[in-house]
């Protein structure tokens, strides 16, 4: 049984550049929720998605935006990238609002 | 507005110690709490889950409790070994509207030396 996983692994982006980072759930769940974690701190909820909709948010600009597809799978796009935008971003799935389980992170270098 | 603590930031303790991580949090309402360990640059393990209903939870060398009332939870890792360095997280589900996203501590990074 996959867990969750994320691609690319590492990326590395200019500033003012867009990125996508991908997340695929664990088999047998619906919701899909993005955390950053910048280096030395907790991670930081961004947003969550269920059928298909953004759910939940947190304290983020809009140039974080997300998706989810038919399949559960998921997408976290940024815009307009600043330095301050480098740091591991975490994908967690969930069957509804069940227990969340982590995949293991895309680091995003912005230079 | 939930805010969850973690003190020390980091520990280092010789091959053999007991090891007490602390967590507090401000908002008593919470679902559950969870204990995660980190490995450099990677994702998130799950250690421990403490339902709001329950006092303690025990795995293996592990032990994580909770009390509410005060907000707090410690993770003690008895008879530590070199593989138990990494950095711990604790993180907490809020009741109600919230849902189950979590909010995390800063951590504490922990080095056990041989």
């Amino acid at each position: 049984d996959a867990g969750v996983t994320q691609s690319p692994t590492h990326l590395i982006k200019t500033r003012g550049q867009q990125v996508t980072l991908r997340c695929s759930p664990k088999s047998g769940h619906d919701t899909v929720s993005w955390y950053q974690q910048a280096l030395g701190q907790g991670p930081q909820f961004i947003f969550q998605y269920y059928e298909e909709e953004e759910r939940q948010r947190g304290n983020f600009p809009d140039r974080f935006s997300g998706h989810q597809f038919p399949n559960y799978s998921s997408e976290l796009n940024v815009n307009a990238l600043l330095l301050g935008d480098s740091a591991l971003y975490l994908c967690a799935s969930s069957w509804e609002q069940g227990e969340q389980y982590f995949g293991p992170g895309t680091r995003l270098t912005v230079t | 507005k939930q805010e969850v603590t973690q003190i020390p930031a980091a520990l280092s303790v010789p091959e053999g110690e007991n090891l007490v991580l602390n967590c507090s949090f401000t908002d008593s309402a919470i679902y559950n709490l969870q204990w995660f360990r980190q490995d450099p640059g990677k994702g998130l393990t799950s250690l421990l889950l403490i339902q709001s209903s329950q006092r303690e939870q025990t795995s293996g060398r592990l032990n994580a409790s909770l009390d509410k009332s005060s907000g707090r939870s410690t993770l003690y890792i008895a008879a530590s070994q070199p593989g138990d360095s990494a950095t711990y997280l604790c993180a907490v589900r809020h009741r109600g509207a919230a849902g189950n996203k979590l909010t995390f501590g800063g951590g504490t990074r922990v080095l056990v030396k041989p």
